[in-house]
């Protein structure tokens, strides 16, 4: 499996309902990052969380980080239609003195009205 | 500050052609990615390039794919001879000189490339 790998890789949940994606990693990171894709469209930077930091909070976006197990989760609350799309997690290995920034393979959630 | 600049957004190439994708990157970045994306799938790291420097490669395939970051103008994917495989979205992504333990990446719109 690589680098960066969200589960579930589907998910469908009611308006109003909290969701929930995991991501799993495999090297050691300096930072991990979400990101948002809707349907044909570009990346959006949802929150990047550094390897020293456990948990950050922007808006209704909480994620946390466990580099023991290295994973990290991503939870919405509150859902909303317009959060439909596809979340990605990416890692920064930071190994070799660069940042080359690995994608997991998307977690695809839908948010029905 | 403009964001990641990619063009063209949407380019239709037909089989044996080259395409062209360039990437400006957001001020103060020195740092250019391409990534690409099929269908339905996540996006797959290409290279990785400094200003004329091509840092890491890896993910290029070895033929008719290239890369460059000249010291002016901005970064250009290259695909000669396109086959319909080729057919994918490309995603630039800069970040500016790594500081601390890491920098966050910023990724342009994409390119949609479809070969006919």
């Amino acid at each position: 499996s690589q680098q960066g790998e969200e589960d579930p890789q589907a998910l469908s949940i009611q308006e109003g309902e909290n969701a929930t994606m995991n991501c799993s990693y495999k090297t050691s990171i300096n930072n991990l990052q979400w990101y948002r894709q809707n349907s044909g469209r570009g990346l959006v930077h949802l929150i990047l969380i550094r390897s020293n930091e456990r948990e950050k909070h922007s808006g209704r976006l909480r994620v946390t980080l466990d580099t023991s197990k290295k994973s990290s989760s991503l939870l919405i609350t509150a859902s909303r239609a317009a959060d439909t799309a596809s979340y990605f997690c990416a890692t920064d290995g930071g190994s070799g003195g660069y940042q080359k920034v690995t994608f997991g393979t998307g977690t695809k959630l839908q948010v029905i009205p | 500050n403009a964001g990641v600049m990619q063009n063209p957004r949407h380019l239709v190439r037909r089989r044996g052609q080259e395409a062209r994708l360039r990437c400006s990157p957001m001020k103060g970045h020195s740092h250019v990615y391409w990534y690409r994306q099929l269908p339905e799938e996540g996006l797959k790291f290409m290279v990785y390039l400094q200003k004329e420097n091509i840092i890491d490669e890896s993910g290029m395939p070895k033929e008719r794919f290239s890369a460059e970051f000249p010291k002016e103008g901005p970064s250009i994917l290259r695909i000669q001879q396109v086959v319909r495989g080729d057919s994918a979205a490309y995603f630039c992504a800069s970040s500016p000189p790594m500081q601390g333990i890491g920098t966050e990446a910023f990724f342009g719109q994409g390119t949609r490339l479809t070969v006919v």
